[in-house]
């Protein structure tokens, strides 16, 4: 069983859509995350969720927004994409705050 | 704010040499990991180093952790075409909250 899954694995979409991923995990951890890797390989972390606390990274445009239902999931939801907004959005959890995270496969958005 | 730096940014070897990537901290951390990125892949956690001054080695690969425990750095021998990819250090900050990633040292390997 995958421990952190993400889906879509690839998105295509035209600007100005509004689009989500979806992300799972069945490992019990307590805090959950979304990073943005862009081309150059940057992980720049978009939003930690720990049990009921969203911490946002105030960088984020508004137009992103996650929704975490339960402790398992946490989703991300993105308004009127952008061209700016292609990159790899990898999804990943961990038990505490410092212990090792477990990453998604990633989720590849193209936005044309 | 809080940063990790890691260098170098970008290592071309021949297969068979040695590679090193380090990481430095502005501020203590409560632990240092490292992970690795394969091509098309997702960061994949390889090690924790919780103890100043403190190595592990798994197999080829050499961690170590500084003293002041801001600073640490990946060493791998005799590198194999297999280690191709992405090596990240990520700094913890204990329950200050996430852990900050350097910009990560990306690994060719000429066979």
């Amino acid at each position: 069983d995958t421990a952190v899954s993400q889906t879509p694995k690839y998105l295509v979409t035209q600007m100005g859509n509004d689009k989500s991923i979806k992300c799972e995990q069945n490992l019990g951890h307590d805090t959950m995350y979304w990073y943005k890797q862009d081309s150059k390989k940057f992980l720049k972390i978009m939003f930690s969720y720990n049990n009921k606390e969203l911490i946002i990274n105030e960088t984020v445009p508004n137009r992103f927004s996650p929704k975490s239902p339960d402790k398992a999931h946490l989703n991300l939801h993105i308004n009127s994409l952008e061209l700016g907004d292609s990159a790899v959005y990898f999804c990943a959890s961990s038990q505490i705050w410092d212990s090792h995270y477990t990453f998604g496969s990633g989720t590849r958005l193209t936005v044309v | 704010g809080q940063q990790v730096m890691q260098i170098p940014q970008y290592q071309h070897v021949q297969e068979g040499e040695d590679f090193t990537t380090y990481c430095n901290s502005s501020t203590t951390l409560s632990n240092i990991q490292w992970y690795k990125q394969r091509p098309g892949g997702h960061p994949v956690f390889l090690i924790q180093l919780v103890k100043s001054g403190e190595v592990k080695k798994q197999k080829r690969l050499t961690f170590q952790f500084g003293e002041a425990k801001k600073n640490s750095s990946l060493h791998i021998t005799a590198t194999q075409t297999t280690d191709v990819g992405t090596y990240f250090c990520a700094g913890a900050r204990g329950s200050q909250g996430n852990l900050i990633f350097g910009k990560g040292t990306k690994l060719s390997v000429k066979p």
